[in-house]
């Protein structure tokens, strides 16, 4: 069962310019993963963030996790074309992963 | 580096026959997992395995059956192809560590059955 939702479902920027992914879910969690897919590498883990944390940075990719609100937003900045893809967070339940439908991002030149 | 390989990138089977996809991890991960990717839906798990020999259900097992007789190799098994088994199937193993840990994914294998 999909318990994650992420908005929007899709995004068109131009290059250089951030990107901010949104991601709520119903029930506690133990930890949120991101991660990307796009045609060239797969589906690819991005960045962990366990149920204590509040934020967590990566690179250019940015985390942050409000537990109250059942909400992760992942921003990634100064955007570049081959950032183009879908990205998609999972909440994790007993070594299982719950995914959304993930947010298609388009990075215009 | 772990590397995740599945058997096939592309298979075309026609309705009724029996198809095997095959996954092999080469971290010694303990978990196994199978997904299927369709457009809108995000993944959704078949079946996954926490040990050798053992499995477990996900969120939609039917008209899927799996085989773990070796650590590293992860079976997915379609008894009686169908068209609406159409779809990305994607492999992934983790470590089992408390409170999860990030998945790693095969390249996946799109299924068309006619």
């Amino acid at each position: 069962s999909q318990q994650g939702e992420e908005d929007p479902q899709a995004l068109s920027i131009q290059e250089g310019e951030n990107a901010t992914m949104n991601c709520s879910y119903k029930t506690s969690i133990n930890n949120l993963q991101w991660y990307r897919q796009n045609s060239g590498r797969g589906l690819v883990h991005l960045i962990l963030i366990r149920s204590n944390e509040r934020e967590k940075h990566s690179g250019r990719l940015r985390v942050t996790l409000d537990t109250s609100k059942k909400s992760s937003s992942l921003l990634i900045t100064a955007s570049r074309a081959a950032d183009t893809a879908s990205y998609f967070c999972a909440r994790e339940s007993n070594y299982q992963l719950i995914w959304g439908a993930g947010t298609k991002l388009i990075i215009k030149p | 580096d772990v590397k995740v390989t599945q058997s096939s990138r592309y298979l075309v089977k026609r309705t009724g026959e029996k198809v095997f996809l095959e996954c092999v991890q080469d971290m010694d991960h303990e978990n196994m997992f199978w997904y299927r990717q369709d457009p809108g839906l995000g993944l959704r798990l078949i079946y996954f395995s926490y040990d050798v020999k053992m499995k477990e259900k996900g969120d939609i097992p039917e008209g899927y059956s799996v085989s773990r007789e070796k650590k590293e190799r992860f079976s997915l098994i379609l008894e009686s192809a169908s068209t609406n088994q159409t779809s990305m199937y994607l492999c992934a193993s983790s470590l089992r560590e408390e409170g999860g840990g990030e998945q790693y994914f095969g390249p996946g294998t799109r299924l068309t059955v006619t």
